[in-house]
């Protein structure tokens, strides 16, 4: 079974530019959360879709955005970008039913860097 | 808020001898917890979990974690590492609080584990 995907793997970006990171998760999973990770506030959740819908969102401003298609493939973005917006994005699916909501299977990340 | 907190940045251990790592939640109710686990070069991946009844789980590789509800924590530990055990090791909560709580983890900042042979 294939794990989760996550595109770009590495990006480069500049103050002011937007950023979209895609995921693609587990066969058979419909829940796909998105959590930043910095070596200062460590892994910080961002969002989680479940059926097209966003179930639930975290303390992030609204330049954080995502979405999730029929297939439950993920997309975020970030508008407007900062030099504190350079991070590790990491993707995870479930099979989005509780309690296994938190039994997250994580991709490999997209590492984003804001000059 | 629920927070997590994980005692140990940095453990160095020798292959054969037992760990422990500490984790503490702050939160005032039900809580599901876990144990996740960063190999060098490799995805976040779990290594146990605990939702409900017995307070000590038994995950992947020969870790066991104990719940203890009086003192809010959810200790990892395994009482022979080998130096292929070397990895960040990430404590995590959720409330047990359905629609709030979906997707969203709150993780300790992760204890590296440095096994030597």
């Amino acid at each position: 079974k294939a794990g989760v995907t996550q595109t770009p793997r590495y990006l480069i970006k500049t103050r002011g530019q937007q950023v979209t990171l895609s995921c693609s998760p587990i066969s058979g999973h419909r829940s796909v959360s998105w959590y930043q990770q910095t070596p200062g506030q460590g892994l910080q959740f961002l969002f989680e879709y479940f059926s097209e819908t966003q179930r639930n969102k975290g303390n992030f401003p609204g330049r954080f955005s995502g979405r999730q298609f029929s297939n439950s493939r993920s997309e975020m973005n970030v508008s407007t970008l900062e030099l504190g917006d350079s991070a590790l994005y990491l993707c995870a699916s479930s099979l989005g039913g509780w309690p296994q909501s938190g039994e997250l299977f994580f991709g490999e990340g997209s590492r984003l860097t804001v000059l | 808020a629920q927070s997590v907190s994980q005692h140990n940045h940095h453990v160095i251990l020798s292959e054969a001898a037992s760990l422990e790592l500490g984790c503490n939640y702050s939160y005032g109710g039900t809580v599901n917890l876990f144990w996740y686990v960063q190999y060098p070069g490799q995805h976040l991946q779990l290594l146990l979990k605990y939702f409900s009844g017995d307070p000590l789980v038994k995950g992947i590789k020969g870790f066991e974690a104990e719940f203890i509800k009086s003192k809010f924590s959810f200790n990892l530990r395994k009482p022979s590492v080998q130096w292929s055990d070397t990895a960040e090791y990430f404590c995590a909560v959720t409330s047990n609080a359905g629609g709030t709580s979906y997707g969203k983890l709150t993780f300790g900042q992760g204890t590296i584990l440095t096994v030597h042979p």
